[in-house]
Formats: C-alpha cells, structure tokens, sequence
C-alpha cells in the first residue's frame, strides 16, 4: 500500500530565515509523482511544487525547493526566506498507480508551520 | 472563473436528513476527485471520477455515501441519513487527465463545511 508520512505536526521559524518541511513516502511502483500543496486558514488548496520519480534534479519553484532522495524516499519541501503570509497548513502527496488502474494521490496529515516576525 | 466551484460553502443540517454537495470542474478535466477533511486532519481521499470509466469508489466510507458525474462534467455528492461525525469540509478537486507527472496537477475548490447537528 502506498503511504506518506509528515512527522513534524507543527513547526516554528523566524521570519526570513529557511525551513524544512519533512515527507517521507513508500511505494513500490518506479512511477509516481509528489506533490506539495499549502492550505491556508481559508482552507484552500494551493498547489506548490511537484517532483517526478524519474526527474534528475530536484525541483525549485521560486522560494520553493524539494530536496529529493529517491533512495530514502523523502521529498522534504525547503522554503526559504519565510515570510508571515506563509504560516499554513503544509501537505504532501504522492500519486501513483492503485491496484485497480486508477491513480490516487495519498495525502499526508500535513505540517502546521507558523512563521514569526 | 475558470477555476474548480462547489456549492454550497457551507451546509448546516439536522442528523438522518440527507445532503447534496456539488462540484463544478474546470472545463475539460477529465479526473475529478471527492475528499473529506476533518478538523485539524489531512485530506480522506473518498471518490474518484475518470473520463467515462467506472468510478473508484474505495474511499466512500460507508453505503451512506454516493456521487454521481453527468456528463463528465458536474459532479454531486449525496450523504443519506447524516450522522454527526460527517461534519467536516469536503473537497472537491480536478485534473486534466489521471496519472502521476505535473500534467496531473489538482486543481481544488474552496470546499463545502458540512455541520451536522
């Protein structure tokens, strides 16, 4: 079965400096893509950054960053130069194939980061 | 907008009576997808709609739960007899197509606060 897992219930950071968002994930299938998205208190779903299994180079996206490592399946998220408007609920998510054919993105239990001025 | 809508934004109802929630897609996804989030938790994946392919109902938590896509389009999900633990936000999400890379990216709506009395 496929499983994400974000062991950091809450985390704290100074503003302007970076932080570490931790993912691990397990699955057997060569193929599958992860994917990070951030959930204000408005409860929207942002998407952020996405890395695909057989992508090379880690994925950046602006102050975004996925330190990929395949061997270890993690797919940790590294936000640099936090700002306040980033304090927000934080989820990961893998998409792979199910057992029925079907690709169904597993969703962690999520990061709750709160960024300080 | 041309973004993923759901109605209503918020549900308040009495125990045992039953629900519709719906969700509009973004035109032309094909892949469009039911979660429910509890306060405080991640994202319980319940439904998943694919073009015309039979859907994948392996999340539905109990046969009180059924949705229905016309049309590949709209979509609805009906709770029957609501019980108090179905309070929670359900999401609705959509793609362009199903699979693992960032083709498959999730568009989410702003969800439906379900409170069941």
């Amino acid at each position: 079965a496929q499983k994400i897992t974000q062991t950091q219930p809450g985390m704290f950071v100074q503003e302007k400096e970076a932080v570490t968002l931790d993912c691990t994930y397990d699955t057997s299938d060569p193929s599958y893509g992860l994917f990070w998205y951030k959930q204000p208190s408005s409860g929207e779903m942002i998407f952020l950054i996405y890395q695909g299994s057989y992508d090379q180079q880690n994925a950046t996206e602006g102050r975004y960053s996925l330190n990929f490592q395949k061997a270890r399946k993690s797919a940790n998220l590294v936000i640099s130069a936090s700002q306040l408007g980033d304090s927000a609920m934080y989820f990961c998510a893998m998409r792979v194939r199910a057992s029925g054919g079907s690709y169904i993105p597993t969703f962690g239990r999520g990061t709750s980061l709160i960024v300080h001025p | 907008g041309a973004g993923v809508s759901q109605s209503p934004s918020n549900k308040v109802t009495e125990k045992g009576k039953d629900v519709e929630l719906r969700c509009d897609p973004i035109s032309g996804h094909t892949a469009l997808y039911w979660y429910r989030q509890s306060l405080g938790q991640g994202l319980e994946f319940l439904i998943y709609f694919q073009g015309n392919s039979a859907p994948d109902k392996s999340g539905l938590p109990s046969d009180r739960f059924s949705a229905e896509r016309t049309g590949g389009s709209v979509s609805t999900l009906t709770i029957q007899r609501t019980q108090q633990e179905d309070s929670a936000v359900y999401l609705c999400a959509s793609s362009l197509v199903s699979g693992p890379s960032i083709y498959n990216e999730q568009f989410f709506g702003p969800g439906t606060r379900l409170t069941v009395l």
